[in-house]
């Protein structure tokens, strides 16, 4: 079973903030949260990842609890091209032979 | 970054035979990983390519159906074996980022058994 859980799908508005939560509840100590997308018929895409910081990039910000057990991905200004399902990962930094995806969620951004 | 190249880019076979995947990566890896989605589904792991070693392979999958080769550093195939319709899906091949932890994939390799 993966060890992440999220909502199968959401909507956003294009230009308002798209926020994807993900519950990581069992996540051990060296454990990071990673975030991919997969736009319709394409490989899957790195976006961000971090360990108990806050971490902001080009594309997206990531917003971890305290207590780690869940964090949630934001794009800021959704646009169309946005739309994608998106995978949060919990595994460790070097150890990715052992990594699950789970159902990810469905992200919808309607004009 | 690493840029991953993967032949072919669909296919439709015929059952009972086998296909075999390339993946070819711009830069010297250690670990390679192969990845099927079925339709409509998220992606599983398959198994974990090293060079100079035996894969190693999750469960569900054996090597007699999926055998994987990793002759380099920068390539590795999949062969899908005695096709079925049930191995109709998309075929990812990924590296890893040894630093940031950072999965690379391919564009995937779409295969149809009819």
């Amino acid at each position: 079973d993966a060890k992440t859980t999220q909502p199968p799908s959401m909507d956003c508005a294009e230009g308002r903030a798209a926020n994807l939560p993900c519950n990581h509840s069992t996540i051990s100590g060296n454990e990071y949260v990673y975030w991919y997308r997969q736009i319709h018929s394409q490989g899957p895409q790195y976006i961000i990842h971090g360990l108990k910081n806050n971490e902001t990039n080009e594309m997206a910000s990531l917003i971890i609890t305290e207590d780690r057990k869940s964090s949630t991905l934001i794009l800021p200004h959704a646009t169309l091209r946005d739309t994608a399902v998106y995978y949060c990962i919990a595994c460790s930094q070097t150890s990715y032979d052992k990594v699950i995806f789970g159902p990810g969620t469905s992200l919808s951004v309607i004009p | 970054s690493a840029v991953i190249s993967q032949k072919p880019s669909r296919d439709i076979c015929q059952r009972g035979t086998s296909l075999t995947i390339q993946c070819q990566v711009d830069s010297q890896v250690t670990m390679m990983f192969w990845y099927r989605q079925q339709p409509g589904q998220s992606l599983t792991l398959i198994a974990t390519a090293n060079q100079g070693s035996e894969a190693t392979y999750e469960s569900g999958f054996v090597i007699d159906k999926f055998p994987i080769s990793r002759p380099n550093l920068t390539f590795s195939t999949l062969t899908v074996s005695n096709m079925s319709p049930e191995d109709s899906s998309i075929y990812l091949c990924s590296v890893e980022d040894p630093t940031t932890g950072e999965l690379f994939f391919g564009e995937g390799s779409r295969l149809t058994v009819l």
